[in-house]
């Protein structure tokens, strides 16, 4: 069983379009992420999602919309897709404790591999 | 802003020597540290996660160390195999809940 599932894998498109990645989590947690990784490697985080409720939103382009129907769901829909939106994203999970306590375990997804052409 | 270094960039071993991995983060107020590894073209697997209130945290031939207050952690691994192979990341864990990733370890253990 996969505990942090992404689609699709890979999504090669042209600029302009439109896309969406989805992510799943079957761990029962509350608070999911994305996260982008660049030519280079770098892992950068762009939102995190908390039973549904926007709670990290970093300086992504307004064209990066995420949408959490559930606490076990969030998607990331990429409008007006450019070159630079080339990337690998990962989804990512993990269980917070309450009272704000911050200490959670992330698991990450597979990733999914955007070229923009 | 949380600034994350690994040193170093690439680490190549004989199989059976212990690796040693380095991980400074300038701003000590964090809640954990994440150790993970990543493989080519897939995911990250996390290895261990120590919480601010630990010193260090064991798993099989993984150990990782934390010392908060001086912004480090290591993480050694014992009896380097080939299928350690891999780049090794470390991400401490602010109280917003983000983890900021170093650059990363690449690491190659050669039979």
């Amino acid at each position: 069983d996969t505990a942090v599932s992404q689609t699709p894998k890979y999504l090669v498109t042209q600029m302009g379009n439109d896309k969406s990645i989805k992510c799943e989590q079957n761990l029962g947690h509350d608070t999911m992420y994305w996260y982008k990784q660049d030519s280079k490697k770098f892992l950068k985080i762009m939102f995190s999602y908390n039973n549904k409720e926007l709670i990290i939103n970093e300086t992504v382009p307004n064209r990066f919309s995420p949408k959490s129907p559930d606490k076990a769901h969030l998607n990331l829909h990429i409008n007006s897709l450019e070159l630079g939106d080339s990337a690998v994203y990962f989804c990512a999970s993990s269980q917070e404790l309450a009272g704000g306590l911050v200490t959670g375990e992330l698991f990450f997804g597979e990733g999914s591999r955007l070229t923009v052409l | 802003k949380q600034e994350v270094t690994q040193i170093p960039a690439a680490l190549s071993v004989p199989e059976g020597e212990n690796l040693v991995l380095n991980c400074s983060f300038t701003d000590s107020a964090i809640y954990n540290l994440q150790w993970f590894r990543q493989d080519p073209g897939k995911g990250l697997t996390s290895l261990l996660l120590i919480q601010s209130s630990q010193r260090e945290q064991t798993s099989g031939r993984l150990n990782a160390s934390l010392d908060k207050s001086s912004g480090r952690s290591t993480l050694y691994i014992a009896a380097s195999q080939p299928g350690d192979s891999a780049t090794y990341l470390c991400a401490p864990k602010d109280s917003w809940g983000k983890l900021q990733f170093g650059s990363g370890t690449q690491v190659v253990v050669t039979p």
